[in-house]
C-alpha cells in the first residue's frame, strides 16, 4: 500500500498563476484533509472532506477551492495564486469515526513569487 | 473554534534527559488529544494519543497527561536520544467528527 500520496512535490508559481496539488490514498478512508504549515503556526487546515462528493471549509479556506469527484482523491485549486500563499501542503486521511489517526501525505513544498 | 496554544516553541535537552511540552486548549467539547512528531523534511506520523475518559497513557519512553478541568495536556518523553529530535505537534479534536486542532509546534533538540 502506498499509503497518502501527494503530487507535485515542489512547485515555484508566479503571481496570478493557477494550479492543482493532487492528493491520493488507497486506505478506503472517507475522510481527507487540506492542511498549510507555516513555521511557528502549525498545521492549519483549509478544507476537508467527509465523503466522496462532499467537501467543506476549514480554518483557512480563502483563495483555495477543493473537489472530491473520487473517494481515494482530494484536489486542492489556487485559483489566482498569491505570495502569502507559499507554504508546505499536506494532504491527510483518516477513518470516519471519531478519534482516529490521521494519515499524511509527504507534503508539496509551493513558492510563490 | 477550539484554539491550542504550545509551549515552549523550541527546547534543548541532552541525551538520557527528560522533556516535558505542554498544550492548552479552549473547547471543553474536546475529547481527543494526539501528539504528532515531524521529523525533519518528513511528514507528521501520530506517536501517541489520549481520549478524555484516560488521565494518563504510557508507550514505553513516552507518556501523555490529562487534565480536563484544567484544559490542558502534556507530552513526557523520559531518557530522550538523538532520534527523539524532531518537531512535536499536540492537537485537540471535540466529539464530533474527526477534525483536528493543531498547536504551533515544538523543536525539540536532543544534544549528544
Amino acid at each position: 500500500n502506498a499509503g497518502v500520496t501527494q503530487t507535485p512535490k515542489f512547485r515555484v508559481l508566479k503571481t496570478g498563476q493557477s494550479m492543482t496539488l493532487l492528493c491520493a490514498q488507497d486506505m478506503n478512508h472517507e475522510y481527507m484533509y487540506w492542511y498549510r504549515q507555516d513555521p511557528g503556526m502549525g498545521l492549519r487546515l483549509i478544507h476537508y472532506s467527509v465523503g466522496e462528493g462532499t467537501t467543506a471549509k476549514g480554518e483557512v479556506p480563502d483563495g483555495y477551492n477543493v473537489s472530491r469527484l473520487k473517494k481515494q482523491n482530494f484536489l486542492l485549486g489556487l485559483e489566482s495564486a498569491a505570495p502569502s500563499q507559499t507554504s508546505v501542503y499536506f494532504c491527510a486521511s483518516s477513518y470516519s469515526r471519531f478519534g482516529y489517526e490521521q494519515y499524511f501525505g509527504p507534503g508539496t513544498r509551493l513558492t510563490v513569487t | 473554534g477550539e484554539n491550542v496554544e504550545q509551549h515552549p516553541s523550541t527546547l534543548s535537552v541532552q541525551e538520557g534527559d527528560s522533556a516535558v511540552i505542554k498544550c492548552t486548549y479552549s473547547d471543553s467539547a474536546s475529547n481527543y488529544f494526539p501528539w504528532y512528531k515531524q521529523e525533519l523534511g518528513k511528514r507528521p506520523q501520530l506517536i501517541i494519543d489520549i481520549r478524555s475518559n484516560v488521565g494518563e497513557k504510557k508507550d514505553q519512553r513516552i507518556a501523555v497527561t490529562l487534565n480536563k478541568t484544567a484544559k490542558h495536556f502534556s507530552l513526557h518523553i523520559t531518557e530522550t536520544q538523538p532520534e527523539d529530535s524532531a518537531v512535536y505537534f499536540c492537537a485537540a479534536s471535540p466529539d464530533a467528527g474527526n477534525m483536528l486542532t493543531f498547536g504551533g509546534g515544538t523543536r525539540l533538540m536532543v544534544k549528544p
